[in-house]
């Protein structure tokens, strides 16, 4: 079945960097793409970024351009989100979620809860 | 980029009710257009893709119409197990952004 699991919650200092993977299994991960989603406590979804992991090729939200960069190791099929310059507005659940393209996510990771603290 | 809105924000009902939650888009986007389900401390749920396709296991008094710049999402007849918080999400160009959400509450 397909499956999307996250690494676990991070505790990070203002101006640090945060790395989230996401480990996905039972479909052919080039196939479809991976999206970032974050979620701040209480509030609503926003779209971080997106990967095709065939290609690798990356399409970033304007508000997190130069922040993050998405990667993808296509040996473990996994994929990567990397944020950097985190502060206390980053503090958030953030999902990977499996793509069908213009239809939407149709499984998603169980999500990551980041925390950014001094 | 894409806006969605999406209203209302807070809908309070009772168990049978029907409800439609809308959302509007600033430019068409044909029928690019899935709603979500997300229950308190877990991951958003597809319920409908293309504005009106349902997703395979969900119960069919869910509902979903629309197209270009307007769209649904109907409840047929409450039950208890759908208050929860309800967003769409465009998906006609990136970033596919999101509706504000809406948060349905028992009444």
């Amino acid at each position: 079945q397909v499956q999307l699991e996250q690494s676990g919650a991070e505790v990070k200092k203002p101006g640090a960097s945060v790395k989230v993977s996401c480990k996905t299994s039972g479909y052919s991960f080039t196939s479809y793409y991976l999206h970032w989603v974050r979620q701040a406590p209480g509030q609503g979804l926003e779209s971080v970024g997106i990967i095709n992991p065939s290609t690798g090729g990356t399409t970033y939200a304007q508000s997190f351009q130069g922040r993050v960069t998405i990667t993808r190791e296509t040996s473990t099929n996994t994929v990567y989100m990397e944020l950097s310059r985190l502060t206390s507005d980053d503090t958030a659940v953030y999902y990977c979620a499996r793509y069908l393209t213009m239809f939407g996510a149709d499984y998603w990771g169980q999500g990551t809860l980041v925390i950014v603290s001094s | 980029d894409i806006q969605v809105t999406q209203s209302p924000s807070f809908l309070s009902a009772s168990i049978g009710d029907r409800v439609t939650i809308t959302c509007r888009a600033n430019q068409g986007i044909s029928s690019y257009l899935a709603w979500y389900q997300q229950k308190p401390g877990k991951a958003p749920k597809l319920l409908i893709f293309s504005a009106s396709t349902l997703q395979t296991g969900v119960p069919s008094r869910f509902g979903g119409s629309g197209s270009g710049t307007e769209f649904t999402l109907t409840i047929s007849s409450l039950q208890p197990e759908d208050f929860a918080s309800y967003y769409c999400q465009q998906l006609n160009s990136y970033p596919y952004n999101f509706g504000q959400g809406t948060k349905l509450e028992i009444k």
